[in-house]
């Protein structure tokens, strides 16, 4: 089956520090990829859908200077958190999609990383 | 994107059916219905989907009214593990997956 890596799981940083999570199809070309964050007993909210070679299509109210998203392959996609500051303490998962695949197959999320800001 | 209401929490006897509704009444023709659960710290999984027939598949069964306004979610015997968030989402067709508050099921032995 389709396998999506994440990684860190776990990463606490500074306040003011950047930070960057990586997202991996292992088995296959993802062509897009969603990123979302998770604040504790809440949903899952969208935050930008990636698309490989060309720029990240984010959500309403999602800063893009704050939170880059950088999807140069077809097996990868990476967000940053920049300057971060305690409220970016989250919980952040990435999905990504088969390409050619029937959509409702298709969406494949990794295991998600906290990151704690401190 | 249509909109799903689900109850915030249910609570299930283990090996005993567990039935999850979901209400979705602006759904369009061409949306979707799916189930993705999540357990605690972990990102979701795929549970099952539907258009307009009932579905089955070794995790759970899907009911679609035939309004197609609301479905039920079933878990035939629930077991400790089945203790999740579950989430039933509409899925446009092409679109992104845009996640509800979900339904936490908990399960007692």
């Amino acid at each position: 089956g389709a396998v999506v890596s994440q990684h860190p799981s776990r990463v606490i940083c500074k306040s003011g520090t950047s930070v960057k999570i990586e997202c991996r199809s292992l088995d296959f070309q993802a062509t897009t990829m969603f990123w979302y964050r998770q604040f504790p007993k809440k949903s899952l909210m969208l935050m930008a859908t990636s698309n490989e070679g060309s720029k990240a299509t984010y959500e309403q109210g999602v800063e893009k200077d704050k939170f880059l998203i950088n999807h140069a392959s077809l097996t990868l996609s990476t967000l940053t958190v920049t300057s971060a500051h305690p409220e970016d303490s989250s919980f952040y998962i990435c999905s990504a999609l088969r390409p050619g695949s029937d959509y409702n197959y298709g969406y494949t999320f990794g295991s998600g990383t906290r990151l704690t800001v401190v | 994107d249509a909109k799903t209401t689900q109850p915030n929490s249910m609570e299930s006897n283990e090996e005993e059916p567990v039935h999850l509704p979901c209400n979705h009444s602006t759904i369009s023709g061409t949306d979707y219905i799916h189930w993705y659960r999540q357990l605690p710290s972990q990102g979701p999984e795929y549970v099952i989907h539907g258009l307009t027939s009932n579905v089955n598949n070794r995790m759970a069964s899907l009911a679609i009214a035939e309004d197609r306004k609301s479905s039920t979610l079933i878990l035939h015997r629930a077991t400790l593990r089945d203790a999740a968030v579950y989430y039933c989402i509409l899925r446009a067709q092409g679109g992104k997956l845009i996640f509800g508050q979900g339904t936490e099921l908990s399960v007692k032995p």
